[in-house]
């Protein structure tokens, strides 16, 4: 079945450690998100690619970064984590932006900094 | 700004009740809205997309109501089990690429 994927499900990193989150699909989407949602909270959008182009919110701190080498593939690198990083990565796809297509999530990725 | 607001944030049934969660949106320009549910530690799930110019969709027992007039969604779950506990997110989609979600309502079914 097409899908969103994320590895790996659970990540341990030390305070200051680079760490990287993987997105992969098989939908063939143009466009991947990737969301950050800490507990009780809603997800909050910290950038996208629509294809090669990427577009970062406007509050997403600079310790994040994202890498699309294809139309398959998405990375969440986090330069220096700290605590407060610790949350659920969620990756997500939309066949185009805006309009009216739906987005599919993958299952997150946890993450915890010691 | 798109704001986005879910109420009850928690609501607690016995088994076999009919049951509304309610979403409400303050900009009425969307392209769509959906209802996600979110299982304790998980992703999340699609369970419905509601189209601006829909008035409603319908999955098995779930049934999601727009009204974007007023600004106002309704997922509506008939006759609940326990397996339906989750946390419910509903999400509008405007003229830009991003999804804008509520908070959330937390759902127990108890037997």
């Amino acid at each position: 079945d097409a899908m969103v994927i994320q590895n790996p499900r659970y990540q341990v990193t030390q305070f200051g450690k680079p760490v990287t989150l993987s997105c992969s699909q098989t939908l063939n989407h143009n466009v991947m998100y990737w969301y950050q949602q800490k507990s009780s909270q809603a997800p909050k959008l910290l950038f996208h690619y629509y294809d090669k182009d990427f577009n970062n919110e406007a509050d997403t701190p600079d310790n994040f970064q994202s890498r699309r080498p294809n139309t398959s593939f998405c990375f969440l690198d986090i330069r220096s984590p700290g605590l407060g990083d610790a949350a659920m990565y969620l990756c997500a796809t939309s066949r185009d932006p805006g309009g009216p297509y739906e987005q599919y999530f993958g299952p997150g990725t946890r993450l915890t900094v010691t | 700004k798109q704001e986005v607001t879910q109420i009850p944030a928690a609501l607690s049934v016995p088994e076999g009740e009919n049951l509304v969660l309610n979403c409400s949106f303050t900009d009425s320009a969307i392209y769509n809205l959906q209802w996600f549910r979110q299982d304790p530690g998980k992703g999340l799930t699609s369970l419905l997309l509601i189209q601006s110019s829909q008035r409603e969709q319908t999955s098995g027992r779930l049934n999601a109501s727009l009204d974007k007039s007023s600004g106002r969604s309704t997922l509506y779950i008939a006759a609940s089990q326990p397996g339906d506990s989750a946390t419910y997110l509903c999400a509008v989609r405007g003229n830009t690429d991003k999804l804008i979600f509520g908070t959330g309502t937390r759902l127990q079914v108890f037997p």
